[in-house]
């Protein structure tokens, strides 16, 4: 099964840092990724589809690169509303695999 | 404005079953596939379900094939999944959610419901 792994878990930054978080597939998945963020309480948000592409309303600050196996998404500099989970999703097979989510905390 | 509500949640005994409704507005919903995804603290966000626009075609994760049935009435907007012989590891916050294809061939799930809480205890 593919298998999606987020580094790292956990990450404490202040508001105004750039952060990276990466997301590596166990198989290639060409541009088949997809980032989102969650809230307590909430659903996830999606912010990043096709590994690079801007969702609509997301902030210009966020930013998605990579294909193949390796992905990171950038915040280029962090406001106190993007203190929240982060996962990045598979969409190239079927079982639409998660990674395990970074959790990003104020330092 | 385009919005996915659940329904149907709560507490199930072990056996019991619970259906779970999805109600859309805003968009034409029979032209969705539209997907359950669960969450956990233990597994995270796991895909469950999907069904295509017509509802003829469906899928299943194998943790619930043969016990979970997706359907769907686009006459009333609304999505389901009945939960039947349901284990205490079906403990969950259960999300509906829409995909949205891509002209590039890529997809992903752009409207998500508010998720309901599937409890299942004796």
């Amino acid at each position: 099964d593919m298998q999606m792994t987020q580094s790292p878990s956990s990450l404490s930054a202040s508001v105004g840092d750039r952060v990276t978080i990466t997301c590596r597939a166990s198989q290639s998945i060409s541009s088949y990724l997809n980032w989102y963020q969650q809230k307590p309480g909430k659903a996830p948000k999606l912010l990043i589809y096709a590994a690079s592409s801007l969702q609509s309303g997301v902030p210009s600050r966020f930013s998605g690169s990579g294909s193949g196996t390796y992905f990171t998404l950038t915040i280029s500099s962090l406001q106190p509303e993007d203190f929240a989970t982060y996962y990045c999703q598979q969409s190239y097979s079927i079982l639409y695999t998660f990674g395990q989510g970074t959790k990003l905390e104020i330092k | 404005e385009v919005q996915l509500v659940e329904s149907g949640g709560g507490l199930v005994q072990p056996g019991g079953s619970l259906r779970l409704s999805c109600a859309a507005s805003g968009f034409t919903f029979s032209s969705y596939w539209m997907h359950w995804v669960r969450q956990t603290p233990g597994k995270g966000l796991v895909w469950v379900s999907r069904i295509n626009g017509d509802g003829r075609s469906t899928s299943y994760a194998d943790s619930v094939k043969g016990r979970f049935t997706i359907s769907r009435d686009n006459a009333k907007n609304t999505l389901y999944l009945q939960m039947n012989s349901l284990r205490a590891e079906d403990k969950a916050v259960y999300y509906c959610a829409r995909l949205q294809l891509y002209n590039s061939g890529e997809s992903a799930f752009d409207i998500w419901g508010q998720g309901t809480m599937v409890t299942v205890s004796s």
